[in-house]
């Protein structure tokens, strides 16, 4: 089983949509959580880090659900520029802080 | 500006050719991580060292070596016995944030990445 999984997509909405990302975890000791942007054969550049409960920052906000395991991404007002592949990243302390990664969820905002 | 370098950004390599890629950071992160990305796949983890002159192996770490001599540096050797060595490699820091008994992993930087290619 995978530490982490996403629903790879690809997700094609139009400007203005809101659109929302899941992320499931397997392991019950990941201690923080992640989403990282990546653009096409780019590096990944973190979008927001999740420590509680969730967080929100503009147009993105981040739930955790520890309980169910999960985690989501809800963008708002989507922008043409929000296209990219959104990844969820999930750190266990497993001999050392490891940090596992989705493969990805692909947006494409359409105008 | 503080960062990490990655170098090269494109390598071509022979086939049975081992080629070591550079990493550099001036954050004065403890933990480095080399991650390699496949087209269509996640990031999946080769070596990683929390702390100068330690690593452990990841989850693919055959057919790959590394060294933590200093803590800015953390390169990998990408071997003759690799057997699918084509692929986008990426190096990452990272620190503890928190105190000590509250202590909780941060974010990962990434460097650019490195482009391999086997001829």
């Amino acid at each position: 089983r995978k530490e982490v999984e996403q629903d790879p997509g690809p997700f094609n909405v139009p400007e203005g949509a809101t659109v929302a990302f899941n992320c499931t975890y397997s392991n019950s000791a990941s201690q923080s959580f992640f989403w990282y942007r990546q653009d096409c054969r780019k590096e990944p550049k973190l979008l927001m880090s999740v420590y509680s409960s969730g967080n929100e920052d503009g147009r993105f906000t981040a739930q955790l659900n520890r309980a169910s395991q999960y985690i989501s991404l809800l963008i708002r007002d989507s922008k043409l520029s929000d296209s990219a592949t959104y990844l969820c990243v999930v750190n266990i302390r497993r001999g050392g802080n490891q940090f596992y990664f989705g493969t990805g969820t692909s947006l494409t905002v359409i105008p | 500006d503080g960062g990490i370098t990655q170098s090269p950004k494109y390598l071509f390599r022979k086939e049975g050719q081992n080629v070591t890629l550079s990493c550099e950071q001036n954050l004065n992160h403890d933990a480095m991580y080399w991650y390699r990305q496949d087209p269509g796949q996640g990031l999946r983890l080769i070596y990683y060292s929390q702390i100068v002159n330690d690593f452990q192996k990841g989850d693919i770490a055959e057919g790959y070596s590394v060294s933590r001599e200093k803590k800015e540096s953390f390169p990998l050797t990408v071997t003759s016995a690799q057997k699918n060595p084509t692929a986008f490699y990426l190096c990452a820091s990272s620190i503890t944030k928190g105190t000590s008994g509250r202590a909780y992993p941060g974010e990962l930087f990434f460097g650019e990445g490195s482009r391999l290619t086997v001829l």
